[in-house]
C-alpha cells in the first residue's frame, strides 16, 4: 500500500478482554516496529520484526503482550486480558530494511496508530 | 545511559524567530539520522534525514550533524504557529532505531 496501515483506529474494550491490532507496512518494507505512546509520552519501543522473525522482543511490556508477523507483511500485536495501564496508542511503523546496506541508508514510516482504551 | 537524548522543553519562540532543536546519542556506530515532528494527537511524520556530517537544508528547516560530538540538530527559521509541535529525534544504529523523547515547540505568535 501507499502507505502504513493500522487497524482498528480505535478500540475502547472492557478490562480483562483480548484485543488484536493489526498492521500492513508498506509494500516492499521487510522490517516493521511496533510502539506504544501513552498520553503526553515518548515512544515506547515494544518489537521490532525483520521478514517474519522478531530480533528484538525486549520492549514487550509483560507475558499478556504478543505478537507475529506472517509472510513477511502483515503484524498483528495481541494484547491479552487487557489493563487500564495498557491504554495508549499503539503505532506501527515499517523501513525499507534494516541499518544500512550497499543501496543506502533506511527510513521507518509510522502508521496513523490504533487508540486503545481499556475501561 | 539513554541511546539517544533530547531536552524534553517545553521551547517557546516567538513567531519569525529560529528555534534551535538539539540531540545527543551514545553509539557511535550509529549511521542515520531523522528528525520527526508530530502533532498533538497524531503519528509521528518524518520532517529530515542526515547522514553525513555538516548541514543539510531543506527549504526553512537545516539539520545539522555532528559525529566526532555526537550531536545532531534542528534549526527552524522563520518560525510559524504551525510548527507547533514535539520534534523526535531518531537514531539508525544499524541495529534499531531508538527515539528520543522528544522536544516540545510552542511558537507564540
Amino acid at each position: 500500500g501507499a502507505g502504513v496501515s493500522q487497524s482498528p483506529s480505535n478500540k475502547v474494550t472492557e478490562k480483562g478482554k483480548d484485543v488484536e491490532l493489526r498492521c500492513d507496512p508498506i509494500s516492499g518494507h521487510t522490517a516493521l516496529y511496533w510502539y506504544r505512546q501513552s498520553l503526553g509520552q515518548g515512544l515506547e519501543f515494544l518489537i521490532y520484526f525483520q521478514g517474519n522473525s522478531a530480533p528484538d522482543k525486549s520492549g514487550l511490556p509483560s507475558d499478556r503482550f504478543s505478537a507475529e508477523r506472517t509472510g513477511g507483511s502483515v503484524s498483528t500485536l495481541t494484547i491479552q486480558r487487557t489493563q487500564q495501564e495498557d491504554s495508549a496508542v499503539y503505532l506501527c511503523a515499517s523501513s525499507q530494511r534494516q541499518g544500512r546496506d550497499v543501496f543506502g541508508p533506511s527510513t521507518i514510516y509510522f502508521g496513523e496508530g490504533s487508540w486503545l482504551t481499556v475501561v | 545511559q539513554k541511546e539517544v537524548e533530547q531536552n524534553s522543553g517545553p521551547l517557546s519562540v516567538p513567531e519569525g524567530a529560529i528555534a534551535s532543536l538539539n540531540c545527543t546519542y551514545s553509539d557511535r556506530g550509529s549511521q542515520s539520522f531523522f528528525w520527526y515532528r508530530q502533532y498533538s494527537g497524531k503519528s509521528p511524520e518524518l520532517i529530515m534525514s542526515i547522514y553525513s556530517n555538516g548541514d543539510k537544508e531543506d527549504g526553512r528547516f537545516t539539520a545539522q550533524l555532528n559525529k566526532a560530538s555526537q550531536y545532531v540538530s534542528l534549526l527552524i527559521r522563520d518560525s510559524q504557529p504551525s510548527d507547533s509541535a514535539t520534534y523526535l529525534c531518531a537514531v539508525d544504529t544499524g541495529n534499531q532505531f531508538y527515539f528520543g523523547t522528544g522536544t516540545s515547540l510552542t511558537v507564540i505568535p
